[in-house]
């Protein structure tokens, strides 16, 4: 059936550097790749999100790309900051339904 | 002025009782979902409604059942509560649209099951 991964599941940085979180996807009639960002105890929020028409999306210090061919999609954080520390999911849709398959989240911590 | 909003955020029930939980959005949208969250923080589409007409309904025990009464409600109810029935559940709505839709949730309701 259909399949979201995602990779890694924690992920440990420094203040100041990047983080890169990937997501591969199994149905290759999906159109639509969000983003949600979840701290601890609260729900989970959009962060930034994709539609397949567009190759790369980009917002203040967090990135976007998706690459159809590959059926990948990758979330970029530059300079990253202590708040960013969250447990971060990407998901895609199923077709061009409404239907979100979510991948299984990535707890990133950033370290002061 | 809370978006998606559910109560209880909190319940504690013994195994075997009946439940719910309710949820109403204000923003105006078209479609409404629940979600539920294990221990382990995956997130899994329960049921999804469209104009008060039910139009995903997982693989989910059917001592869960839904009911929206009108577009900016959709409640859960669940019979005979089980231990592995312990999660959060996540209300959500968004305005369906055919390039795909921003999913807002709702603060979460914690379910604990003794």
């Amino acid at each position: 059936g259909e399949n979201v991964e995602q990779h890694p599941s924690t992920l440990s940085v420094q203040e100041g550097d990047s983080a890169v979180i990937k997501c591969t996807y199994s149905d290759s009639a999906s159109n639509y790749f969000p983003w949600y960002k979840q701290e601890l105890g609260k729900r989970p929020q959009l962060i930034i999100d994709i539609r397949s028409n567009v190759g790369e999306k980009k917002d203040q210090r967090i990135a976007v790309t998706l690459n159809k061919t590959a059926k990948h999609f990758s979330l970029h954080i530059t300079e990253t900051q202590p708040e960013d520390s969250a447990v971060y999911f990407c998901a895609a849709s199923l077709g061009n339904t409404d239907k979100l398959i979510f991948g299984t989240g990535t707890r990133l911590q950033v370290f002061p | 002025d809370t978006a998606v909003s559910q109560t209880p955020k909190y319940l504690v029930t013994q195994m075997g009782n009946d439940k719910s939980i309710k949820c109403e959005q204000n923003l105006g949208h078209d479609t409404m979902y629940w979600y539920k969250q294990d221990s382990k923080k995956f997130l899994k589409i329960m049921f999804s409604y469209n104009n008060k007409e039910l139009i995903i309904n997982e693989t989910v025990p059917n001592r869960f059942s839904p009911k929206s009464p009108d577009k900016a409600h959709l409640n859960l109810h669940i019979n005979s509560l089980e231990l592995g029935d312990s999660a959060v559940y996540f209300c959500a709505s968004s305005q369906l649209r055919r390039s795909g839709n921003t999913i807002y949730f709702g603060e979460g309701s914690w379910l604990t099951v003794v």
